[in-house]
């Protein structure tokens, strides 16, 4: 079946610090994948998304390249602030199934913490 | 303004007796979803709805149940909730799954089940 793997956190960063958080993922198909984030009590965001081979996701300042090869989707930021400490969720999302339904597959998530 | 409105937001219940958590969102989205977040195991899929009257079992159904009479609620059911349904629920919307399509979440529920 189909899994996501993130890196485990927590991850502790200095204020303008360079971030990575990697994931990698096992498909049948040629999903798309998605970075969702949760910030402390609300539920999850969307944060960018990428849906072919190569393609860049990008979004306040985070990137997130589609590595068919090394079947990756790992998210960066060149300068990470306070802000940005919330839980991050790698996903992916299956070819058609039958029935028109594309499940979302997530990972465990990776908690940021940044500190000034 | 677009939202995934989710209630109660705590709930503290008893083993055996029955309670509903309530979803419903105002995008008129076709498909509807129930998660529950335990840690370290990420968002596990519970039940999931196409559209009105059509829902199927995700990954995790086991206890639970779910109906979607109209296209803007999607009300998950603990017929006899056990400690082990102790989570953070979330429910979560969109206009369809995959390459084009945002999924919207509620805030959460979490529930104890003592």
């Amino acid at each position: 079946g189909n899994s996501v793997t993130q890196m485990e956190g927590p991850v502790t960063l200095s204020e303008e610090a360079f971030l990575t958080i990697n994931c990698t993922y096992t498909a049948t198909g040629y999903p798309s994948l998605f970075w969702y984030v949760q910030y402390p009590g609300e539920g999850l965001q969307l944060l960018l998304k990428a849906t072919k081979a190569d393609d860049k996701g990008s979004n306040k300042g985070f990137e997130a390249t589609y590595r068919k090869e090394t079947t990756s989707f790992h998210l960066e930021k060149g300068s990470v602030q306070v802000s940005d400490s919330a839980v991050y969720f790698c996903a992916l999302s299956d070819p058609l199934l039958s029935g028109g339904y594309q499940k979302v597959t997530f990972g465990t998530g990776t908690k940021l913490q940044v500190i000034p | 303004e677009a939202q995934v409105t989710q209630n109660p937001r705590y709930l503290i219940t008893v083993t055996g007796k029955k309670l509903t958590v309530t979803c419903s969102q105002n995008m008129n989205h076709e498909y509807m979803s129930w998660y529950r977040q335990d840690p370290g195991l990420g968002l596990r899929q519970i039940y999931y709805s196409m559209n009105v009257e059509v829902t199927d079992k995700g990954d995790v159904p086991e206890g639970y149940k779910v109906s979607r009479k109209e296209k803007r609620n999607f009300p998950l059911i603990l017929e006899s909730p056990s400690p082990n349904q102790t989570s953070l629920y979330f429910c979560a919307s969109s206009l369809g799954w995959g390459e084009n399509t945002e999924a919207f979440f509620g805030q959460g529920t979490r529930l104890t089940v003592v």
